[in-house]
């Protein structure tokens, strides 16, 4: 149980366009949901935690109109890059959870490059 | 500062040898976790200590908080290649409800 996916696990996208990332829970209704991002041989960095319904919640430095956070069903949340730059080729990790606890389930992760 | 100081950062070992990843804080945490990552994929929960003082055990993998739950280790006995990954201690807290912190990572590379 407790399964997140990602879509796509790879995308390559032109500089200046918009690329949207999905992430699932497949076996249980994730009412918070979590993006990170991640680049070579660094840790995972928090960007924004995304509550079913809600608007999400932003850290500081990440620009809520570049990243696009949406989290309309409690198994689904998506994540557009708006006008894509290839400062913003990195790995991009979700995780869910399933309600107060702080345990978070992630999912496989997306490789954005930006050419 | 960070919340979180892991070490170290990069480790690289021969097949067979032991290890030790420390992660430590100035704050107490009710809990931490460790993840275990390879690359290209997400990172997997290996284990949650709650408890000052306890240890866990997962095959060759050894975990412990600190009494004072301040700080944490794993250890790693007889490592093998396929131990290599980014290691990742984690701690729930923030502004965000269940949001998790994590520390800087530890690279393991395990040679044969």
């Amino acid at each position: 149980g407790a399964v997140v996916s990602q879509h796509p696990s790879r995308v390559i996208c032109k500089s200046g366009t918009s690329v949207k990332i999905e992430c699932r829970s497949l076996d249980f209704q994730a009412t918070t949901m979590f993006w990170y991002r991640q680049f070579p041989k660094q840790s995972l960095m928090l960007m924004a935690t995304s509550n079913e319904g809600s608007k999400a919640t932003y850290e500081q430095g990440v620009e809520k109109d570049k990243f696009l956070i949406n989290h309309a069903s409690l198994t689904l949340s998506t994540l557009t890059v708006t006008s894509a730059h290839p400062e913003d080729s990195s790995f991009y990790i979700c995780s869910a959870s399933d309600g107060p606890s702080y345990e978070q389930y992630f999912g496989p992760g997306t490789r954005l490059t930006v050419t | 500062t960070q919340l979180l100081e892991q070490s170290p950062q990069f480790l690289s070992i021969q097949e067979g040898e032991n290890l030790t990843v420390y992660c430590n804080s100035s704050s107490v945490f009710s809990s931490l976790q460790w993840y275990r990552q390879e690359p290209g994929e997400g990172p997997v929960l290996l284990v949650t200590v709650v408890t000052g003082g306890e240890v866990k055990k997962l095959k060759r993998l050894t975990f412990q908080f600190g009494d004072a739950r301040k700080d944490s280790s794993l250890h790693i006995t007889a490592a093998q290649p396929g131990d290599t990954g980014l290691y990742l201690c984690a701690v729930a807290g923030g502004t965000s409800y269940g949001k998790l912190t994590f520390g800087q990572g530890t690279i393991l590379t395990v040679h044969p």
